[in-house]
């Protein structure tokens, strides 16, 4: 049962200008979504989360926008840097955050 | 630097055959969750412990285990093993209990022959 979908496996964006990475998720009973960035070789990273009750959370160049109605979630880089580059996963969980759901991931190709 | 390593880094076994893969956390950390992750896949969440308890499981079948020690290092063992268990391994665990935020180790890569 694949509760959380992205469903874009690549992204390519030129440095400087924004990536929009998207999810989707069917269980709306999820409290928290989460975005983790992998590099090549090592384990994923947390990088920002966001709460069901809320719709934005920024923390630097990343905002996430939490869509309820829709179920669906977007993370935004902006600029995007070559660093950036990097396959990212959503993720949600209840509040016990004692499960967790991954979507298959997108890979960012930020072109210098 | 995340802290968190895993051992071995590789591995290969034959079907049939057991495997313990191990984890080892920061001091604190007294939540650990174990991830598998098929290639081109996201990681498909296998169980939690806290405070060496089983605390949340996925859609895993019993053969898959697991143990975790009071000096924050925590064990995962298939039994019988399929070559559908071929895949990355990952363990994550986060401090002062079940949190959002966790902290990934490396990852052990199994090949079953």
């Amino acid at each position: 049962d694949q509760q959380v979908k992205q469903n874009s496996p690549s992204l390519s964006v030129q440095e400087g200008r924004i990536s929009i990475l998207n999810c989707d998720y069917t269980n709306s009973m999820f409290d928290y979504f989460l975005w983790y960035k992998k590099y090549p070789a090592e384990g994923p990273t947390f990088l920002i989360s966001i709460s069901s009750i809320k719709d934005k959370n920024e923390d630097g160049r990343f905002t996430v926008f939490l869509n309820k109605s829709a179920k669906h979630l977007s993370l935004h880089i902006v600029p995007s840097q070559p660093g950036d580059s990097a396959v990212y996963f959503c993720a949600a969980s209840d509040y016990n955050f004692n499960k967790f759901y991954f979507g298959s991931g997108t890979k960012l190709n930020v072109k210098p | 630097e995340t802290g968190v390593t895993q051992s071995p880094t590789h591995l290969i076994k034959t079907r049939g055959q057991q495997v313990t893969l191990r984890c080892s956390s920061q001091s604190g950390h007294n939540t650990v969750s174990w991830y598998q992750q098929a290639l081109g896949q996201g990681p498909q969440f296998i169980f939690q412990y806290y405070r060496e308890e089983e605390n949340g499981r996925g859609n895993f079948p019993p053969r898959f285990s697991g143990l975790q020690f009071p000096n924050y290092s925590s064990e995962l063992n298939v039994n019988a093993l399929e070559l559908d268990d071929s895949a990355l391994y990952l363990c994550a665990s986060s401090e002062e209990g079940p949190r959002e935020t966790q902290y990934f180790g490396p990852g052990t890569r199994l090949l079953v022959l």
